[in-house]
């Protein structure tokens, strides 16, 4: 059974950075790519990037080139999410979700939530 | 980067109903489109890929159609356990842009 566990829930000052963790389970985690979406509160789904842990290419929405950065660690079958110079508008549950076919989502972490407040 | 609409944007119907959301493309995004279903709380979940192919463990009551820019996902008969917000997704081209999202609730 594949399983996606994020770490917790952060308080950040604006201008701060974030790094949110995803360790995978149940699955061979270099074989598939591991995606990073994000959702404001009471707003939509939002895709922010991907990695695929064999080759550590990325792809970032444009929006958030520069600010984000993904990487992975084999060795502990974990990815993480890298996101700095954050402002009051990155407040939002941050989730990390397998990539399957068709560019699909059909694992996900149970998210983690980002507060940016001063 | 393509852009997803939705409509309506929330809707209130009863057990029983049969429901239909829309979901339109900024492009021709062929079959790349895929539905999600969304509780309080909780992280989506996959229901509808390819346009019309019905994820495993999915009740058969979802079905989705379309191809293109216009895409629908129809719920036959409503049960209490699908009063959720449901998402279209395109990924066809990155990056994977979602739709605004419809709420279903109780009417």
């Amino acid at each position: 059974q594949v399983q996606l566990v994020q770490s917790g829930a952060e308080v950040k000052k604006p201008g701060s950075s974030v790094r949110v963790s995803c360790k995978a389970s149940g699955g061979p985690f270099s074989s598939y790519v591991i995606s990073w979406l994000r959702q404001a509160p009471g707003q939509g789904l939002e895709w922010m990037g991907r990695i695929i842990p064999m080759s550590g290419t990325t792809d970032y929405a444009q929006r958030f080139q520069g600010r984000v950065t993904l990487t992975t660690d084999e060795s502990t079958s974990t990815g993480y999410m890298d996101l700095s110079s954050l402002r009051s508008e990155d407040t939002a549950v941050y989730y990390c979700a397998r990539e399957g076919v068709g560019s699909t989502y059909e694992y996900w972490g149970q998210g983690t939530l980002v507060t940016v407040s001063s | 980067d393509i852009q997803m609409t939705q409509s309506p944007s929330s809707l209130s119907a009863s057990v029983g109903d049969r429901v239909t959301i829309t979901c339109r493309a900024s492009q021709s995004i062929s079959s790349f489109l895929n539905w999600y279903q969304q509780k309080p709380g909780k992280a989506p979940k996959l229901l509808i890929y390819a346009a019309s192919s019905l994820q495993s463990g999915v009740p058969s009551r979802f079905r989705g159609s379309g191809s293109g820019t216009d895409f629908t996902l129809t719920i036959s008969s409503l049960q209490p356990e699908d009063f959720a917000t449901y998402y279209c997704q395109q990924s066809y081209s990155i990056p994977f842009t979602f739709g605004p999202g419809t709420k279903v609730d109780i009417k």
